[in-house]
């Protein structure tokens, strides 16, 4: 199985701030890496696919890099719609979701 | 616009089977790139992918959950169930159905229902 690793587990920022979650994956990828967005009591929302592709209607803050086993989703201009929880996930082989990146309010 | 919506049982005793259905509407699952997967989250924790069905009706699942799963579809009803065997109360979780976005082989869910919970309690 390939294990999908997400740092920071949670992060405080404020609005406004650049905000960078990585993903890291036990092998490589390639470039079959997605980001979501999930608000509590919420279905995620898929935001980026295969590693930096943005799906329409998502804003230009947020993008996506990397490829092999580590990834980056950025979010270049905090704003308070943003603060939700992000999962990576990979479809290189069957499918595997990281644990989560909780972004929190300062 | 696509929608999907998940229905079953809120409540299953350890040991039993659950069965869940998916039915979706918006589009159709009778081409080999289309699919629809199965994927839970149980409480305060993070996604865990299940299964997934395409339209040629070749699937894919979980391999730590393979042994207890099936996923079968319905087109002449626009369903997709998902049957779990020897519930547990660590299965206790929201159980979502989603769309495959797009057609290659690249796998990303971009519409989702809305979830049911599930727990399991004798």
């Amino acid at each position: 199985d390939i294990q999908m690793t997400q740092s920071p587990s949670s992060l405080s920022a404020s609005v406004g701030d650049r905000v960078t979650i990585t993903c890291r994956a036990s092998q490589s990828v390639s470039n079959y890496l997605n980001w979501y967005q999930q608000k509590p009591g919420y279905a995620p929302k898929l935001l980026i696919y295969a590693t930096t592709g943005l799906l329409r209607g998502v804003p230009s803050r947020f993008s996506g890099s990397g490829s092999g086993t580590d990834f980056t989703l950025t979010i270049t201009s905090l704003q308070p719609e943003d603060f939700a929880t992000y999962y990576c996930q990979q479809s290189f082989r069957d499918l595997t979701f990281g644990g989560g990146t909780k972004v929190e309010i300062k | 616009q696509i929608t999907l919506k998940e229905s079953g049982p809120t409540l299953v005793k350890p040991t039993q089977t659950l069965t869940l259905t998916c039915t979706f509407s918006g589009f159709s699952l009778t081409t080999s790139g289309v699919g629809v997967g199965w994927i839970r989250q149980p409480p305060g924790k993070a996604l865990e992918w299940l299964a997934l069905i395409y339209g040629n009706d070749d699937k894919s699942y979980s391999p730590s959950l393979k042994s207890r799963l099936i996923i079968t579809k319905d087109t002449s009803k626009n369903q997709v169930v998902l049957t779990m065997t020897n519930m547990d109360p660590v299965d206790t979780a929201t159980y979502y159905c989603a769309h495959k976005y797009g057609s290659g082989s690249y796998i990303g869910m971009d519409v989702w229902g809305q979830g049911t919970t599930v727990t399991v309690s004798s």
